[in-house]
């Protein structure tokens, strides 16, 4: 099956800060999105980027489909923005989506 | 519009106890994923399902566990004789196609006592 690698494992911000999240994919996909899992655990959906450039306030997401990689970047960070961060792919006929370990993002004031 | 519901959103359950955990897709939403969370493992995919039909069980352990999306009324993830190793959060999903989008529920969190 596909296998989703992110990094950094860990990352520690001041407020304000801008960051850049990665995700390897080891296959094509036909399904990439992001998600944000909160304090209280739940998911919630950032983007959905197969492929292609979005922006969403003060986060936008990249996918290089051709390289096997996307990119989050969060620019101006709020201590609101603590979680962790998961990249999730599909591929070919599986419509299941692969999680990879995560981000685990900490955003001082 | 609504988003995926889940209920309960905390479950206690004995050890062989049954669990049952519900899944109601967006509107419109035909196709459902269950995933479950557990602690140092991450998030796996267990199951997909539209109405009435199983399609990829490939992630559900063989024994105990079930699903089933029917006609009428919610997915219901059926867990039996519960085990401590069952303790996780238990996410639901759902699509409008196949290999679009993916909305979660807020989960339900299964604890095994």
């Amino acid at each position: 099956g596909i296998q989703v690698e992110q990094s950094p494992p860990d990352l520690i911000l001041q407020e304000g800060a801008n960051s850049t999240l990665r995700c390897n994919f080891s296959d094509s996909v036909n399904n990439l999105q992001w998600f944000h899992q909160n304090p209280w655990g739940q998911l919630i959906n950032l983007f959905y980027i197969p492929s292609g450039t979005k922006q969403n306030g003060r986060l936008s997401a990249t996918t290089v489909a051709t390289e096997r990689y996307s990119l989050l970047y969060i620019s101006s960070s709020q201590t609101t923005d603590s979680g962790v961060y998961f990249c999730a792919v599909g591929g070919g006929s599986n419509y299941k989506l692969t999680f990879g370990k995560g981000t685990l993002l900490t955003v001082n004031p | 519009n609504a988003g995926v519901m889940q209920n309960p959103r905390h479950l206690v359950r004995r050890r062989g106890q049954e669990a049952r955990l519900r899944c109601s897709p967006m509107k419109g939403h035909s196709h459902v994923y269950w995933y479950r969370q557990l602690p140092e493992e991450g998030l796996k995919f267990m199951v997909y399902l539209q109405k009435e039909n199983i399609i990829d069980e490939s992630g559900m352990p063989k024994e105990r566990f079930s699903a089933e999306f029917p006609k009428e009324g919610p997915s219901i993830l059926r867990i039996q004789q519960v085990v401590r190793g069952d303790s996780a959060a238990y996410f639901c999903a759902s699509s409008p196609s196949p290999n679009s989008e993916q909305y979660f529920g807020p989960g339900t969190r299964l604890t095994v006592t």
